[in-house]
């Protein structure tokens, strides 16, 4: 069965730690997507990954495809980058569907 | 722009009522898609669209319908709305790029609840 999963399901830090959050997956994929969702519900892309690193700001993704895993890394955190963080997959053989992760939840504390 | 909006932002309907989510895009995105997002579960995908014309259905097409007569417009109809219903439903586009081919862009959502 293919399968994503993120973990921590929940991560508190306080102002200023960096943080890491994990994506790994079951079988091979064409991209990745790492997605930032507001506590008002609203769903903004971060990155889009098909191998290597990129890096926006103070965020910064990764992707190791031998290892089918991906890590979303935020420095210097701070309140505003409290949010839910959902990994998403596109398999390899279906076509241009995303499969989601259940999100990581992160809090950071002042 | 305004990207992807969605419509209405809240609705409440009683079982059996039917009513129809509606999803504009202004991008010109070829790709559009219906996610459901359940407390505790990663999004769902309802159903989506390659083009005006062409719809096919995702994991959880039960009890929905679509259409795409336009580029622009991707409506959701749920028929005979049942609690299992109850969700938040997301609108979302994407197109082929050369930095990040089919990045998806999401609506605002709308909050559901059959009771």
């Amino acid at each position: 069965k293919n399968e994503v999963e993120q973990s921590p399901q929940n991560l508190t830090a306080q102002e200023g730690e960096f943080i890491t959050i994990n994506c790994s997956y079951s079988v091979g994929i064409s991209a990745l997507h790492w997605l930032q969702q507001h506590p008002g519900g609203g769903i903004v892309s971060l990155f889009m990954l098909s191998s290597g690193k990129k890096k926006h700001g103070r965020l910064i993704a990764t992707i190791n495809i031998q290892e089918k895993h991906s890590s979303l890394h935020i420095t210097a955190s701070h309140p505003r980058d409290s949010a839910v963080y959902i990994c998403a997959v596109r398999w390899s053989n279906t076509g241009n569907q995303f499969y989601f992760g259940t999100g990581t939840s992160l809090t950071v504390i002042p | 722009n305004a990207g992807v909006t969605q419509t209405p932002k809240f609705r409440i309907l009683k079982i059996g009522q039917s009513m129809t989510l509606q999803c504009t895009q202004d991008m010109n995105h070829n790709y559009m898609y219906w996610y459901r997002q359940d407390p505790g579960m990663g999004l769902k995908l309802i159903y989506y669209s390659v083009g005006a014309g062409i719809t096919d259905k995702g994991e959880v097409p039960n009890g929905y319908n679509v259409s795409r007569s336009t580029t622009e417009d991707f409506p959701l109809r749920l028929e005979l709305a049942a609690p299992s219903q109850t969700s938040v439903y997301f609108c979302a586009s994407s197109a082929p790029g050369l930095s990040t081919p089919y990045e998806q862009y999401f609506g605002p959502g709308t909050r559901l609840t059959v009771t």
